[in-house]
């Protein structure tokens, strides 16, 4: 199985800082990468996809990027309905696999 | 709009099994295919596996074969996973979601608490 090792697991950021969050892919995926944010009690929703693409409906001060077998989502400037959980997943080989989350708060 | 509408909690005995649901609504079913989700605090998200609705064609997580069995009903646009031989680490929120064929899932459900307890 493919493993991805999200880091870093929780981060405190203040209000219109810019935030990074990665994932490294145990092999290559190509461009086979989504991430998910998750609010508490919900569901998680897409953010992006296809490693820089972003979902419909989602604010541009998302972005995705990759440096070889490394991914990144970026906030430019975080937003206080920002705050959740923000997960990676791999879509190059099944089984699928998720990062193992980042929990975003505000400082 | 497009949902996915998953039945409701599950309180369950080990030794058990549990069939869960997930209508869909607002596009055409056997358009996308549908996964199953675990999540748990200690575990995070866990990939069960996937279902091709207008073939019926599944492929599982290993971890989970054996475990889970996917089905549809094509005629009521509902995906159902059995849960079978539950233990208390089957406890856990699953999810329905749709995915794309670009691998990532765009729709959710709404998750279902499955408990295991005596």
């Amino acid at each position: 199985d493919i493993q991805m090792t999200q880091s870093p697991a929780s981060l405190s950021a203040s209000l219109e800082e810019i935030v990074t969050i990665t994932c490294q892919a145990s092999q290559n995926i190509g461009n086979w990468l989504a991430w998910y944010q998750q609010k508490p009690g919900k569901s998680p929703q897409l953010l992006i996809y296809g490693t820089t693409s972003l979902a419909d409906g989602v604010p541009s001060r998302f972005s995705g990027s990759r440096s070889g077998t490394q991914y990144s989502l970026k906030i430019s400037r975080l937003q206080v309905e920002d705050i959740g959980i923000y997960y990676c997943q791999q879509a190059s080989s099944t089984p699928w696999t998720f990062g193992g989350g980042t929990k975003l708060e505000l400082k | 709009q497009v949902q996915l509408q998953q039945s409701g909690a599950e309180l369950v005995k080990p030794g058990t099994s549990v069939k869960l649901s997930c209508k869909a609504s607002g596009y055409t079913f056997t358009s996308n295919h549908m996964n199953w989700i675990k999540q748990t605090t200690g575990q995070g998200l866990e990939w069960i596996g996937i279902i091709n609705p207008g073939s019926g064609g599944t492929s599982y997580n290993v971890k989970f074969k054996g475990k889970a069995t996917l089905t549809v009903d094509k005629s009521s646009s509902t995906a159902f996973m059995q849960l079978s031989s539950l233990t208390p680490e089957d406890s856990a929120v699953y999810y329905c979601a749709r995915s794309r064929l670009s691998g990532d899932i765009d729709y959710w459900g709404q998750g279902v608490m499955v408990t295991v307890s005596s």
